[in-house]
């Protein structure tokens, strides 16, 4: 059975500090790797895509990705009230079904004023 | 854009009763897929499509059935709802993994 797994949370961290998300995944095939936002009661939006090893940056999002360890995060630099949210980590499903992706069940972050 | 709309924001059904969930996307995505999600349970993958007619169960598909006539829509149904299929639906598309998914705004079914 592939696995994504993620720390469920709440992570609380004071408006200003820096927010560490944390994704491991089972499958060493996996080639692409996704985080999405979610607001209670609303659907996951993409925010981040990230491919080979290393690191990318969009804005106050970092995406880091390490293969060797099938290890994923996601970094949030000053982090705002509005970012309080949970947030999905999702890797695609290697010789699996074309076009499906396995996702973690999200760590809940909250960013306290 | 990619846009995903599902038909409806909130539906209170029935014990019995066929429901049907529609989903739309308008940029001629080949795969589409029916989650469900519950609180502590994550995204749970009921069907889904990855072409017109054609389509896989996924974890979850006890209870459900799908129906893909037409490339931009895909249909869950509910054969007949029990309350331990009030849940948050989500409808997705993709034109593949490399992608990632766009989702639709979601589904809140109350079976009563």
């Amino acid at each position: 059975q592939k696995e994504v797994e993620q720390n469920s949370g709440p992570l609380s961290v004071p408006e200003g500090a820096i927010a560490s998300l944390n994704c491991t995944y089972s499958d060493r095939g996996s080639q692409s790797f996704f985080w999405y936002r979610q607001y209670s009661g609303k659907s996951p939006e993409l925010i981040m895509s990230i491919y080979s090893n290393g690191d990318k940056e969009d804005g106050r999002f970092t995406a880091q990705l390490n293969k060797a360890s099938q290890y994923v995060s996601l970094l949030i630099r000053d982090s705002q009230p509005s970012d309080s949210a949970t947030y999905l980590c999702a890797v695609s499903d290697y010789g699996g079904s074309q076009g499906n992706l396995i996702f973690g069940k999200g760590t809940k972050l909250s960013v306290k004023p | 854009d990619v846009k995903v709309t599902q038909s409806s924001r909130y539906l209170v059904k029935r014990t019995g009763e066929k429901v049907f969930l529609e989903c739309v996307q308008d940029m001629d995505h080949e795969n589409m897929f029916w989650y469900r999600q519950d609180p502590g349970l994550g995204l749970r993958l009921i069907y889904f499509s990855y072409d017109v007619k054609m389509k896989e169960k996924g974890d979850i598909p006890e209870g459900y059935s799908v129906s893909r006539e037409k490339k931009e829509r895909f249909s869950l149904i509910l054969e007949s709802a029990s309350t331990n299929q009030t849940s948050m639906y989500l409808c997705a598309s993709t034109p593949d993994s490399n992608y990632g998914y766009t989702f639709g705004s979601g589904t809140r079914l109350t079976v009563v």
